[in-house]
């Protein structure tokens, strides 16, 4: 069974700082890695999707990255501001005889970001 | 249209009532997916369906019954719920049920409350 694992689970900064948001994962067979924001009591915007045989991943301030074989991806948010706080979820699949359309979450990083 | 939308927002119902939960979807996705998901935990998958067909129950008890009338629409009809299954409903979509290789779009989700 897949197993992810988010680290920290949880951060708070002053507005500016740049950020770093790490997920492992422990069965590598993948075909893909979701990084997912939500928002408290709202449903799940993606913003990242890495396919397993790229490296990384780039939408305006957010770059995420995947080392696929060590079984980690990383978040990074550069020049955070307040409207970037949120819950910061990572998700998988799994190759190997996974349920059809099941992902595995870790439990998220909850980010704060002050004035 | 890349949404996928779930009403009502929000439902309060007592042990008793009948009520349904409401999915949409105008992307010809042909997998749609129901997930539940409690305070400070991850979603957890709860039904499957591809090409409008149940294709995963993930052992949910039966006062939970998914319906998808077409490729467009999922139900989840629900009686008599217990206090404990107050949660966040999430629907969410995927082009084709390509095994392991989902990319999913999630709604916004169904605030439910059973008193």
């Amino acid at each position: 069974k897949q197993e992810v694992t988010q680290i920290p689970a949880a951060l708070s900064v002053p507005e500016g700082e740049n950020l770093v948001l790490n997920c492992s994962f422990t069965d590598s067979a993948i075909y893909n890695l979701q990084w997912f924001r939500q928002d408290p009591g709202k449903g799940l915007t993606s913003l990242l999707l890495i396919q397993s045989s790229q490296r990384e991943q780039t939408s305006g301030r957010l770059n995420a990255s995947l080392d696929k074989s060590s079984g980690r991806s990383t978040l990074y948010i550069a020049a955070s501001q307040p409207g970037d706080s949120a819950t910061y979820l990572c998700a998988v699949p799994s190759g190997r005889g996974s349920t059809l359309g099941r992902l595995y979450f870790g439990r998220g990083t909850q980010l704060t970001v002050w004035p | 249209d890349t949404e996928v939308t779930q009403t009502p927002k929000h439902l309060v119902m007592g042990m008793t009532n009948k009520k349904s939960l409401k999915c949409e979807q105008h992307m010809g996705h042909r997998a749609m997916y129901w997930y539940k998901q409690k305070a400070k935990k991850p979603p957890e998958l709860m039904f499957v369906y591809s090409y409008e067909k149940l294709s995963i129950n993930e052992s949910v008890p039966s006062r939970f019954s998914p319906e998808c009338p077409n490729s467009s629409l999922l139900n989840l009809h629900l009686h008599a719920l217990q206090p404990e299954d107050s949660a966040l409903y999430l629907c969410a979509s995927s082009p084709a049920p390509v095994f392991g290789a989902n990319v999913l779009t999630f709604g916004a989700g169904s605030r439910l409350t059973v008193l």
